[in-house]
């Protein structure tokens, strides 16, 4: 079945200790996003890939980076996580961008992120 | 005001009855809108999307657009325990990007 696996599930990372998340997809789609949702909160867009272009969010913190070395997978770096780091990391893909009809996003199980 | 604003909840209906959950938007050029379901400690599931005025039926789920009253809405019809999770709305904007509510919590008790 076409996906979006996130690895690991639990992270768990010591504080100012670097972390990356990964995240990988069947799906053959343009688009990978990766959110941040805390308990009870909205998940905020940290950025995105269209293809090989990125875009970062104005907000996001510059301790969060982005690769994605292929179309199939994307990692989030998290450079010295702090204990407001802590969150439900999501990542999600869409076949396109705009207002088209393929651009519905599909989520990955998440990664939950731990800091101690 | 917030771009996307849902009730957090609970929302709670018995079992059978009908769950109405609203959301309203506040960007008027806005195209998309989106449906999430969400259980507890899991990732967002989609439900449903809408582009165009009036109702959009699959299965037990209804959505609703009233864009002139910058209003979305989901019925979910013979409500189940199973249904019972938080419902995000999440709305495209100008910049293409999606911007979810927080959610609103639903109960269904038996």
């Amino acid at each position: 079945d076409a996906m979006v696996i996130q690895n690991p599930r639990y992270q768990v990372t010591q504080f100012g200790k670097p972390v990356t998340l990964s995240c990988s997809q069947t799906l053959n789609h343009n688009v990978m996003y990766w959110y941040q949702q805390k308990s009870s909160q909205a998940p905020k867009l940290l950025f995105h890939y269209y293809d090989k272009d990125f875009n970062n969010e104005a907000d996001t913190p510059d301790n969060f980076q982005s690769r994605r070395p292929n179309t199939s997978f994307c990692f989030l770096d998290i450079r010295s996580p702090g204990l407001g780091d802590a969150a439900m990391y999501l990542c999600a893909t869409s076949r396109e961008l705009g207002r088209s009809s393929y651009n519905e996003q599909f989520f990955g199980p998440g990664t939950r992120l731990t800091v101690l | 005001q917030k771009e996307v604003e849902q009730n957090s909840g609970p929302l709670s209906v018995p079992e059978g009855a009908i769950a109405s959950l609203n959301c309203t938007y506040s960007d008027r050029g806005s195209q998309s809108f989106f449906w999430y379901r969400q259980y507890s400690g899991k990732s967002p599931e989609l439900i449903m999307f809408i582009y165009s005025n009036g109702d959009k039926e699959d299965g037990r789920f209804t959505a609703q657009l009233n864009k002139a009253s910058q209003y979305v809405s989901l019925l979910i019809r013979d409500s189940q325990p199973s249904d019972s999770a938080t419902y995000l709305c999440a709305v495209r904007a100008k910049t293409d990007k999606l911007i979810f509510g927080t959610g609103t919590r639903l109960q269904v008790f038996p």
